[in-house]
């Protein structure tokens, strides 16, 4: 089945950037769904395609796709976005077709 | 303003049937736009998904657990079903429903949104 692979945790200090990679064999032929999931709540879409945005979520938040890896990147990052993140893909090669990374903690200092 | 919630048993005997319901509200699940998912979450891990339905029956799901999941939609409900068999405490985890958006054209993609709150299901006896 495909793999995704995720950092377990990153640290940032508050107005800092922070980046969270997703690595998957050739993921930048993929449409790659990020969500955070602050703790204690259900997961939110907060990053979408390369970098797209569904609406209500902040500028802030964007992200990439290329070769093996997927990034979400954050600037400026604030206390409110400590929380796990997630990225998603479909998988039309095997019969597992929705995959998740195991998730990452971003943590803010 | 779509919502989802989850109800059912939090705590199933080893062996028995886990079984949850998912009540949509703010949109129709026969609406033919959407799949209707369930993701689960093993405490202090990852996101796992189980499977989905879409209202004519079509399904897919997580082959690990093809063999005990069945998701079923009641449209004069207006809710869908978990039914996972044979629980040992392998899991126990939080379960969500969620609307998912399923594109099978190229570039093939799928997301969840919106998603239940969740609901712990442990099993033990």
């Amino acid at each position: 089945s495909y793999v995704l692979t995720q950092p377990p945790s990153v640290s940032v200090a508050p107005g800092q950037t922070a980046t969270i990679s997703c690595g998957g064999n050739n993921i930048g032929g993929k449409i790659v769904q990020w969500y955070q999931q602050k703790a204690g709540q259900a997961p939110v879409r907060v990053v979408y395609d390369h970098s797209d945005r569904p609406s209500g979520i902040p500028e802030r938040f964007s992200g990439s796709n290329s070769g093996n890896t997927a990034t979400l990147t954050i600037s400026r990052v604030e206390d409110g976005d400590e929380a796990d993140y997630y990225c998603q893909v479909w998988d039309d090669t095997t019969d597992l077709n929705v995959v998740f990374g195991g998730g990452t903690k971003l943590t803010v200092l | 303003q779509v919502q989802l919630l989850e109800s059912g048993p939090g705590l199933v005997k080893p062996s028995q049937t886990l079984s949850l319901t998912c009540t949509v509200s703010g949109d129709s699940i026969s609406s033919g736009l959407y799949y209707w998912s369930w993701i689960r979450q093993h405490p202090g891990k990852g996101l796992e998904w189980i499977g989905f339905t879409f209202f004519t029956g079509n399904t897919y799901y997580n082959p690990s657990l093809k063999s005990r999941v069945t998701i079923s939609i009641d449209s004069s409900k207006n809710h869908f079903s978990l039914i996972l068999t044979s629980v040992t405490a392998a899991d126990t985890a939080i379960y969500f429903c969620a609307r998912a958006t399923l594109l099978l054209s190229e570039p093939f993609q799928n997301w969840f949104d919106p998603w239940g709150h969740g609901t712990l299901v442990t099993v033990s006896s």
